[in-house]
C-alpha cells in the first residue's frame, strides 16, 4: 500500500540554524501539506501546496518557512533560523485531489525536530 | 469548517465494540465527516469518512444521523493496538482544504 514517507525521523538542531525536512508524498498525489504537533497540543496546519504554489498558509507559516518541490518525488520544509519554539513533531500529507471527489489526506510518520 | 464536540476520553474492553461520537451540529451540506487516529507521537492514521450514508470498511463503521449532526465511529472488536487518540474532523470535499485538528477523543483499550 502506498504512503507517504518522511526523512530524518528525527533531527536535533542548534538554534539559529537552518533545517530542512525531507517527505516523499503518495506518487500520483497533487495537493501537498505539512503540519506540526508540538508535545501534548493538537495538530496544527502549516501549508498546503498545489501546482508548484502555496494554495494556503497559516499564521504559524511566517517568513522563517518555506516549501518546495523541487523534483518529481520530493516535497521539503525549510526553516531558515530555527527557535525553541519550533521544537515539534511535523508531519506531510498528501492528497489525490480527483475533481467531484472526496480528498482523502494521508499523512506521514513525521519528523520530530528538537531545537536545543 | 464546522466545529466538532468530542468526549475527551473512553475506555473499553479487549474484544468488545467501541463507540465513539461526535457532535458536529453546524456541519453544511457539502461537507464530509472524518475520522482519523493518532497511537503514541505517530502520523494521523486515516480510518474512514462519509457524507451521509452509513459506511464500513477493514477498519470501522461509520454511522451518521439523519440530519447529519452527529456520527458514530464503531470499532468492532477493539484491540489493545486500537488504544488512540482519535479525531472526528468536518472538512469540505474537494482538493487542498486543510484538515483542523481539535483534541479528539483518547480511547483506553483494557485487557
Amino acid at each position: 500500500e502506498p504512503e507517504v514517507t518522511q526523512t530524518p525521523s528525527h533531527q536535533v538542531t542548534q538554534m539559529g540554524q537552518e533545517v530542512i525536512l525531507r517527505c516523499v508524498p503518495i506518487s500520483n498525489h497533487l495537493y501537498f501539506y505539512w503540519y506540526r504537533q508540538i508535545l501534548g497540543q493538537k495538530v496544527e496546519f502549516l501549508v498546503s501546496f498545489y501546482n508548484n504554489e502555496i494554495s494556503e498558509k497559516s499564521e504559524i507559516f511566517d517568513d522563517q518557512f518555506s516549501v518546495e518541490r523541487p523534483d518529481g518525488s520530493n516535497f521539503t520544509l525549510k526553516i531558515r533560523s530555527t527557535k525553541l519554539e519550533d521544537s515539534a513533531m511535523y508531519f506531510c500529507a498528501s492528497s489525490e485531489a480527483l475533481a467531484g471527489y472526496t480528498d482523502t489526506q494521508y499523512f506521514g510518520p513525521g519528523t520530530r525536530l528538537t531545537v536545543l | 469548517d464546522a466545529k466538532t464536540t468530542q468526549p475527551p476520553s473512553m475506555d473499553c474492553a479487549e474484544g468488545r465494540a467501541a463507540n465513539l461520537p461526535c457532535n458536529h451540529s453546524t456541519i453544511s451540506g457539502n461537507e464530509y465527516v472524518y475520522w482519523y487516529r493518532q497511537i503514541h507521537s505517530q502520523g494521523p492514521q486515516y480510518i474512514i469518512h462519509g457524507l451521509k450514508n452509513n459506511e464500513t470498511n477493514e477498519m470501522a463503521s461509520l454511522i451518521i444521523t439523519e440530519d447529519r449532526k452527529s456520527s458514530t465511529l464503531i470499532l468492532p472488536h477493539a484491540t489493545l493496538r486500537d488504544t488512540a487518540v482519535y479525531y472526528c474532523i468536518v472538512r469540505r470535499s474537494g482538493g487542498g482544504f486543510k484538515t483542523i485538528f481539535g483534541a479528539g477523543t483518547r480511547l483506553f483499550v483494557k485487557a
